[in-house]
């Protein structure tokens, strides 16, 4: 059965701080790794990641995949309050239609 | 400012049927990702049009596709239509893409219902 892990659960810095969230994996038939952010209602994506070592990149924000270790991290860099929110990761396999997701990671910036 | 509009809101089709759906994204806003919600899989992201370039694509089959035009508008569609079809497809859009915590603005939502 696939499974993704995030770690932390949960995470409260103050602005201007940088964190760092992880997600781990085990999927057969890997096809892509997938960051969301959700604040309210639905995730909004940020990334996508296919391949190791090429990290993507957005504002503060970026990402990296190990294919080999089986785990993805995501950067915020100078958080800021507009960051809070509960950051998901979900991995894709090959089978059309399906996304394992983690059970997230709370962050909260104060202010 | 108008926000996303979609069209139609509801859709009834068969089984075999195909389907085209629209998105007109925020004046300004370049980048449109469409999702499908269930209530079994939760938020699926299909993909992700920037400057008429698909810039990413979920994991769905090939009978799902979409494209973008200059004027930012978007249309998704669907060929051969199968039960699990069924769902709430959602438009967003985006100043930039590959938002990286930029806001999505979302769209009221097509409900698709397949017989």
């Amino acid at each position: 059965e696939d499974k993704v892990v995030q770690s932390p659960l949960s995470l409260v810095v103050h602005e201007g701080d940088t964190v760092t969230l992880n997600c781990s994996y085990e999927v057969t038939n890997f096809r892509s790794l997938l960051w969301y952010k959700q604040e309210k209602k639905a995730p909004t994506f940020l990334f996508m990641l296919t391949s190791s070592g090429i990290e993507k990149k957005s504002g503060r924000l970026s990402s990296i995949l190990d294919k080999k270790e089986l785990f993805s991290i995501l950067n915020i860099t100078a958080t800021q309050t507009g960051d809070s929110a509960i950051y998901l990761c979900a991995v894709d396999n090959t089978n059309a239609g399906k996304s394992t997701f983690g059970d997230g990671t709370t962050l909260t910036v104060k202010p | 400012k108008a926000g996303v509009t979609q069209t139609p809101r509801y859709l009834i089709k068969t089984r075999g049927q195909q389907v085209t759906l629209s998105c007109s994204p925020i004046s300004g806003h370049r980048s449109v990702s469409w999702y499908q919600q269930t209530p079994g899989q939760g938020l699926q992201f299909l993909f992700e049009y920037f400057s008429e370039t698909q810039r990413n694509k979920g994991n769905f089959p090939g009978r799902f596709s979409g494209r973008q035009f200059s004027n930012s508008r978007s249309e998704m569609n669907v060929s051969t239509l199968e039960l699990g079809d069924s769902a709430l497809y959602l438009c967003a859009s985006s100043r930039t893409f590959n938002p990286g915590g930029n806001e999505q603005f979302f769209g009221p939502g097509t409900r698709l219902t397949v017989l």
